[in-house]
């Protein structure tokens, strides 16, 4: 049963336009959620979070979106660089008072060309 | 920030034979570490959670007796992938997170690529 789905394999993306990457959830009582960046063989790298309190939250070109109604949520990176091309997993956690581990997507490759 | 250490980065070893991965938090009091796996092109899969000092949480799945995990201090986790198999080959990473809780951070280790062979 995967509670957090990316169903976009991969994105690829021109520089300096805007990359959206979608995240949908199926638990309701995830709490908050985080965004992190991914090389090969190494590992993920914190981007941006989002409490379930918030829909929105902004760091730089970074931007997330939360839905809860439809329990989705997205990256936006804007302007795209090349340097942001990876792997980009979206993890839920919560609730608190239950448990802290998070639960990841299975990843979106995007890939942004100049 | 906050900055975890795996060791080793690579491993190669013979089927049967014992690995251990090491995962050291090296600017904060780890309370909470979690072991995750990672196959090719697939999500990443938490294996387990430790707490200093208590046996670690297995996930469905997860064999304890294989995947043996060791929390001793607030500054090591270790991993240990006994008899391993080649179908134990795969990508491992750890993370830890402060007194805090992962709201206030949650790092993550380089990970290690086992090979079993």
């Amino acid at each position: 049963d995967q509670q957090v789905k990316q169903n976009s394999p991969s994105l690829s993306v021109q520089e300096g336009r805007i990359s959206i990457l979608n995240c949908d959830y199926t638990n309701s009582m995830f709490d908050y959620f985080l965004w992190y960046k991914k090389y090969p063989a190494e590992g993920p790298t914190f981007l941006i979070s989002i409490s379930s309190i918030k829909d929105k939250n902004e760091d730089g070109r970074f931007t997330v979106f939360l839905n809860k109604s439809a329990k989705h949520l997205s990256l936006h990176i804007v302007p795209s660089q090349p340097g942001d091309s990876a792997v980009y997993f979206c993890a839920a956690g919560g609730p608190a008072y239950n448990t802290d581990k998070l639960i990841f997507g299975t990843g979106t490759r995007l890939q942004v060309f100049p | 920030g906050a900055v975890v250490s795996q060791h080793p980065s690579r491993v190669i070893c013979k089927s049967g034979t014992s690995v251990k991965i090491e995962c050291r938090s090296l600017d904060f009091q780890a309370t909470t570490m979690f072991w995750y796996r990672q196959f090719p092109k697939q999500s990443l899969m938490l294996m387990a959670t430790s707490n200093e000092g208590s046996k670690a949480t297995y996930e469905q799945g997860v064999e304890k007796d294989k995947f043996l995990i060791n929390h001793a201090s607030l500054t090591l986790s270790t991993l240990t992938v006994t008899s391993a198999h080649p179908e134990d080959s795969s990508f491992y990473i750890c993370s830890a997170t402060g007194t805090g809780g992962p709201r206030d951070g949650y790092t993550f280790g380089s990970g290690t690529r086992l090979t079993v062979v």
